[in-house]
């Protein structure tokens, strides 16, 4: 339960504001993602990172803007968002990237008013 | 395109009787498929996998999932089902379309377990 955090864990945020999600992941694993959860859909995959290098947008708006300074830590920096954009944002991280088994973090609550 | 897919999106059983939690693939090549569970407030945890080897395949918290490549099923199940396993579970498998770091994890929409005490 504690191989991946996240913070914040909740987060209200106007839509001009700017804020940042920090998941840290205490595995050592080498690869990490953002995913996003909303109600009654799949949980869909936003970024990939493997070794600090970014290897899968899957078409995410601009107003998402991951950043991985090491293999620990991961951010998803967030501008501009609109209120479609509330949902759980899940952090994982696997050994490999496209590998072996994903850990989730607890995820971060996310509502923009 | 690899998919999956949780037909029911709730199941409700009794306290002590068995449960199953229904998932179906679609793949090209073999499957690697997984079973992840959400508690309220928190995130996916990881119960078990089927990459290859035998078709029954035991997990955390007294979960197993049978293989069956005939009906391309991963369908969970627990022999006596406590109501602390309340929750959302999910069935999972991997698009290796690509290969390599773009193999990715594709979810159904999940399944809500309700156990009545």
């Amino acid at each position: 339960e504690t191989g991946v955090t996240q913070t914040p864990r909740h987060l209200v945020m106007g839509m001009t504001n700017k804020k940042s999600l920090k998941c840290e992941q205490h595995l050592g694993h080498n690869a990490m993602y953002w995913y996003k959860q909303s109600a009654k859909k799949p949980l869909e995959l936003m970024f990939v990172y493997s070794l600090e290098e970014r290897v899968e947008n899957n078409s995410v708006p601009s107003r998402f803007s991951p950043e991985c300074p090491n293999s620990s830590h991961l951010f998803l920096h967030l501008h501009t968002l609109q209120p479609e954009d509330s949902a759980l944002y899940l952090c994982a991280s696997s050994q490999v990237a496209g590998e072996g088994t994903q850990y989730f973090g607890p995820g971060t609550r996310l509502l923009v008013l | 395109a690899q998919s999956v897919a949780q037909p029911e999106d709730q199941v409700n059983v009794a306290e002590g009787n068995p449960l199953t939690v229904k998932c179906t693939y679609s793949v090209s090549g073999n499957p690697y498929l997984f079973w992840y569970v959400q508690y309220p407030n928190r995130g996916l945890q990881f119960l078990l996998k089927y990459i290859t080897g035998d078709n029954l395949v035991k997990g955390s918290y007294g979960f197993e999932a049978e293989f069956n490549k005939s009906q391309t099923s991963f369908h969970l199940k627990k022999p006596s089902a406590l109501v602390s396993d309340s929750a959302l579970y999910f069935c999972a498998v991997r698009d290796m379309a690509y290969g390599g770091a773009t193999n990715k994890l594709i979810f159904g929409t999940g399944t809500l377990l309700a156990v009545q005490p």
